[in-house]
Parts: structure tokens; C-alpha cells; sequence
């Protein structure tokens, strides 16, 4: 089956800095990937679709500014949490699905980012 | 009303049992459904998909969709210590394509050795 492969696992970071989590399909090309946000307990928050040579699609309520979504390349998009502060700490999730296929959709292992 | 329902749990069940998770959902338009198991602190990992109704069978997994009630389950048969985890459904209308998941939240469940 397909392989997503996020990077880092873990990050931990001071406030107002930024941070970038990357995620890259190995064994396929990914036209649309998305990010996800999970807190503890709780189920996976969309926070927006990343398409391959355009502007990612954000959900209601998550600040484009704040969370920057470039997918540059077939294989690699990537999600850029801007002037981070505690409130952003999460466990960030993205997932692809090889094009073409009625194979589901492969989740990332995550990254947990803990902001200082 | 969520368009995908699932009991939260926690689900605690002896080693060796059945067990059985469900998800009902109202949107008609829903045609592919998925299972994922997700450990803590770690991304969802794909157990099943499938796109008609009835069972299909993978090991001691068995998904089941009944599409006329809007229904779908998960059982897991000779339930392991290994088994516990989050699981989560995921529903989409399109078979092939990108168009994003709608999920359940979740049911926690514990296997208990």
C-alpha cells in the first residue's frame, strides 16, 4: 500500500518562533494532501486541503496566515505554523491518497509539537 | 446532528472476545467507507476499506456496511492486548478522488489480557 512519511516525529519550539512539518508520499504522487490537528482524545480536525501548484483550501475557523500550506511537488507538501505559541500545541496529521485508486487514504505518523 | 455518529467508549473487553465498534451517518451520499486504528500518539493506520454494501473479511477483521440503514461495523474477532487503540471511521461519497474524510470520533477500546 501507499506510504506517507512526516517529518519531524516530535518538535519542540519557543514561542513566536515557526516551525515546519513535512509530509511526503514515497511510493506515489499526490496531487491533494491534507493537514489535520488532533488534540488529546479527541478525533482529527481538517484544518485544510494542500494542492499540488495552487492555494491550499482552509477550513472555517483556521488562519491561513498562521498555518502555511505549500505543496510545491507531487510528493511534498509541507505545513509552516507561524509565530507559534502554546495554544498551537498539537499533534499535526497529514494524509494522501494515490490517485486512481479505491486504495484509503494513508495517514503520516504525525508530529507532536510542543510550543514553550 | 453530526453527519457521523460513533459511540466515544472507552470499551473494555476481555482477551479473546468479539468485539464490535459501530458508526451511523445520515448523509445518503456517503459510498466509501474506511476503519482506521490509530495508537496513542501516532497517525491513523488504514484497516479496511470498502464501497458496497455487505461484509468483506480481512484476517480477524470484518467490516460490514449496510447502506439502507446507514450503518457501518467493525468486528474483531480473537480480540489482542495488540487491538487496543483508538479506531475511528472515516466516510467519503466518492470511491476514487481526493475529496476529504468525514470522520467519527473515535471509540477508545482496551483489551484486557
Amino acid at each position: 500500500g501507499a506510504v506517507v512519511s512526516q517529518h519531524p516525529s516530535r518538535v519542540i519550539c519557543k514561542s513566536g518562533t515557526s516551525v515546519k512539518i513535512e509530509c511526503r508520499s514515497l511510493d506515489f504522487q499526490a496531487t491533494t494532501m491534507f493537514w489535520y490537528r488532533q488534540f488529546p482524545k479527541q478525533s482529527l480536525m481538517l484544518m485544510a486541503t494542500s494542492n499540488e501548484g495552487s492555494k491550499a483550501t482552509y477550513e472555517q475557523g483556521v488562519e491561513k496566515d498562521k498555518f502555511l500550506i505549500n505543496h510545491a511537488s507531487l510528493t511534498l507538501s509541507t505545513l509552516t505554523v507561524t509565530s507559534a505559541h502554546p495554544e498551537d500545541s498539537s499533534f499535526y496529521i497529514c494524509s494522501a491518497r494515490e490517485q486512481a485508486t479505491n486504495y484509503g487514504y494513508t495517514f503520516g505518523s504525525g508530529t507532536r509539537l510542543t510550543v514553550v | 446532528q453530526k453527519e457521523v455518529e460513533q459511540d466515544p467508549g472507552p470499551l473494555s473487553v476481555p482477551e479473546g472476545a468479539i468485539v464490535s465498534l459501530n458508526c451511523t451517518y445520515s448523509n445518503s451520499a456517503f459510498q466509501y467507507f474506511m476503519w482506521y486504528r490509530q495508537y496513542s500518539r501516532k497517525g491513523p493506520e488504514l484497516l479496511m476499506y470498502t464501497y458496497s454494501s455487505g461484509n468483506k473479511e480481512d484476517g480477524r477483521f470484518t467490516a460490514q456496511v449496510d447502506k439502507s440503514s446507514k450503518y457501518i461495523s467493525l468486528f474483531i474477532r480473537d480480540s489482542q492486548p495488540s487491538d487496543s487503540a483508538t479506531y475511528l471511521c472515516a466516510m467519503s461519497p466518492y470511491r476514487f478522488g481526493n475529496e476529504k474524510l468525514t470522520f467519527g470520533t473515535g471509540t477508545r477500546l482496551t483489551i484486557i489480557p
